[in-house]
């Protein structure tokens, strides 16, 4: 099957500093998204993006779809940022459904 | 109110006992899935369902089971739980047969002593 590879598995920055979150993934993909967990374990969906590049915010993300991987930007990060972000797919040969990165987990300190 | 709801968001339990989550939506999406969460394994499908007619199996079904009681409603049960299933749970809706985005519940803590 497909493997969804995350890095850095874990991350700390001071608050007000950039980070860069990678997705890389082994086959094509029909759909990308990424999600971040806060501390008491929501689950928000961040970025709807198979390919290009989309704006939210601090936040933005890039999708190369024919070099398989995506990155996650993160600009003048503040404390509420903190939690774990997750890159998922959809592949041909997952039916449709959405296959999970093992996450960066994302500290930011005051 | 939030759009996918699951209850119960904390339960203990014991081995043996039979468990029930549940999970209903006002997002008016076809697709519904559960979720396991355990640390640092990411998510895993456990059952997805297009529809309340076509239920299928995910990643990691056995020891589970669902019921899609109508379109906004899906609930997940333990027959008989073990502790191997103490995670947190998660449902989830997406529309257009998950080439949309996914939207999760606020997650079911299950405990099994």
């Amino acid at each position: 099957g497909i493997q969804v590879e995350q890095s850095p598995p874990d991350l700390i920055l001071q608050e007000g500093a950039n980070s860069t979150l990678r997705c890389n993934f082994s086959d094509s993909v029909n759909n990308l998204q990424w999600f971040h967990q806060n501390p008491w374990g929501q689950l928000i969906n961040l970025f709807y993006i198979p390919s290009g590049t989309k704006q939210n915010g601090r936040l933005s993300a890039t999708t190369v779809a024919t070099e398989r991987y995506s990155l996650l930007y993160i600009s003048s990060s503040q404390t509420t940022d903190s939690g774990v972000y997750f890159c998922a797919v959809i592949w041909g040969g997952s039916q449709g459904n959405l296959i999970f990165g093992k996450g960066t987990k994302l500290s930011v300190k005051p | 109110d939030a759009d996918v709801t699951q209850t119960p968001r904390n339960r203990i339990t014991k081995t043996g006992k039979r468990i029930m989550l549940e999970c209903s939506q006002t997002k008016g999406h076809d697709r519904m899935y559960w979720y396991r969460q355990d640390p640092g394994l990411g998510l895993r499908l456990i059952y997805y369902s297009f529809d309340v007619k076509d239920i299928n199996k995910g990643e990691i079904s056995d020891g589970y089971s669902v019921s899609r009681q109508a379109q906004a409603k899906f609930s997940l049960s333990l027959e008989s739980a073990i502790p191997n299933q103490t995670a947190l749970y998660f449902c989830a809706t997406s529309d257009l047969r998950g080439g949309g985005p996914l939207f999760f519940g606020e997650g079911s803590r299950l405990t099994v002593l």
